[in-house]
């Protein structure tokens, strides 16, 4: 079965500086990877996915994510974090032999001023 | 655009008791999930459904049932409820079976089993 992997429970970065959020995942088949960020008492939302092509995909709010493949990697990256980016952010994989997504267990960045 | 809907918000439960966890979609999407979050552990899929009168069984399914008789509705039902239940629950939809779209999700119900 297809699964991911966030290896850090919580990301601090000061406001302005560069921010990554790490996802490693494990699928049989190609895999479909997305990023989405949780802010506190509500709904997770879509922040981009990585279907096929460039390894580098552009998403909303101005994030970032770099897919790696002989890595297994797709984390999440911004140039400059802003306050208003402290949220929990969560990375999620489908494979072609599943219905279901899968999510990892979350990173809660905090970007500080 | 409403999106997806959940009712109620918040709920406290005593053991042994039932309740429904209402979700509704205005997307006409056919995909829809049924998610429980737990602190440190991400999102579990509980049940899912590819359209209406289809379900299956996700990854924790155990102690919940579901149906879905119209596109636009996928309630959730604990009928024994245990206090390893309490947790908080949302409900996604996607437009496509295909593999590469996204889930939008619904703004959770808080249920705590007491």
């Amino acid at each position: 079965a297809q699964s991911v992997a966030q290896p850090e429970d919580q990301v601090n970065v000061a406001e302005g500086n560069p921010l990554t959020v790490k996802c490693t995942y494990s699928v049989s088949g190609n895999p479909y990877l997305f990023w989405y960020v949780q802010y506190p008492n509500r709904g997770l939302q879509f922040l981009l996915k990585y279907i096929t092509g460039d390894n580098l995909v552009k998403g909303s709010y101005g994030f970032e994510a770099e897919f790696n493949k002989s890595q297994t990697s797709f984390h999440l990256k911004k140039p400059s974090a802003l306050v208003s980016d402290s949220a929990l952010y969560f990375c999620a994989v489908r494979d072609l032999y599943n219905n279901d997504m899968r999510f990892g267990a979350g990173t809660r960045l905090t970007v500080k001023p | 655009n409403a999106g997806v809907t959940q009712t109620p918000k918040f709920r406290i439960l005593k053991i042994g008791q039932s309740m429904t966890l209402q979700c509704a979609q205005d997307m006409n999407h056919n995909y829809m999930y049924w998610y429980r979050q737990d602190p440190g552990m991400g999102l579990k899929l509980i049940y899912y459904s590819v359209g209406a009168g289809i379900t299956d069984k996700g990854e924790v399914p155990n102690g919940y049932n579901v149906s879905r008789s119209t596109t636009e509705d996928f309630p959730l039902r604990l009928e024994l409820a245990a206090p390893s239940q309490t947790s908080v629950y949302f409900c996604a939809s996607s437009y496509s079976t295909l593999m590469n779209t996204e889930a939008f999700f619904g703004q959770g119900t808080r249920l705590t089993v007491v």
